[in-house]
């Protein structure tokens, strides 16, 4: 059964420092998701990784899959505030059509 | 509308009674998957459908849990006889393309409370 786990679970960081979010599963899998949520909110989608070595980024936020490994990590460079929010990352197995998530990394910046 | 949309947005009902929840994806979106997600967990994949054809339940609890999207658009997912432990977010999702390689669009949830 694949198992996705993130750490840390929760993150408290100041503003301007860097850090990294890990995302471990546990069978093969070449198809890699993450996510924010907001408290109150809805998922929004922010990279979809699809191959071994892909790096994606979008303003601080990197993301990288390392298939072999089975890891993923999401980066965040300089922290601000807005970036306060649940990050969830989500494995798509090469086996059946089962979309698994973890259980997020609850990040809260400190201003 | 721009995105997805479900409802109710929140549903009380007592233990025993069926419900029926509804999504709405974005328009011309081939995959629609539903997912429940419990409080400070992550979405758990309950079942998705590529156009109407209904393409792994295998997430779905038990038998009392149901879902069809008859005209590959509006999908219902159905729970009888609902017990306390069915109450929960429940989201619901789409996606452009069929193959669960693109990016999913998330609807606000609706909030199941059963009493």
């Amino acid at each position: 059964e694949l198992k996705v786990e993130q750490n840390p679970l929760f993150l408290s960081m100041q503003e301007g420092k860097n850090y990294t979010i890990y995302c471990n599963y546990s069978t093969t899998s070449d198809r890699l998701y993450w996510y924010r949520q907001d408290p109150g909110k809805s998922l929004e989608s922010l990279f979809v990784l699809l191959s071994n070595g892909a790096v994606k980024q979008e303003g601080r936020l990197m993301a990288s899959l390392d298939t072999k490994a089975r890891l993923s990590t999401l980066h965040i460079t300089a922290a601000v505030h807005d970036l306060s929010a649940t990050y969830f990352c989500a494995v798509d197995t090469n086996r059946d059509d089962k979309i698994i998530f973890g259980k997020g990394t609850r990040l809260h910046i400190l201003p | 509308g721009a995105g997805v949309s479900q409802s109710p947005r929140y549903k009380v009902t007592k233990r025993g009674q069926d419900v029926a929840l509804r999504c709405d994806p974005i328009s011309g979106h081939v995959s629609l998957y539903w997912y429940r997600q419990a409080l400070g967990q992550g979405p758990e994949f309950l079942t998705y459908f590529n156009y109407e054809a209904q393409q792994d339940k295998s997430g779905l609890p038990n038998d009392r849990f149901s879902a069809e999207r008859p005209e590959g658009s509006i999908s219902t997912l159905t729970i009888q006889r609902t017990e306390q432990r069915d109450s929960a977010m429940y989201r619901c999702a789409s996606s452009l393309l069929a193959g669960r390689a693109d990016t999913q669009y998330f609807g606000p949830g609706t909030r199941l409370t059963v009493l």
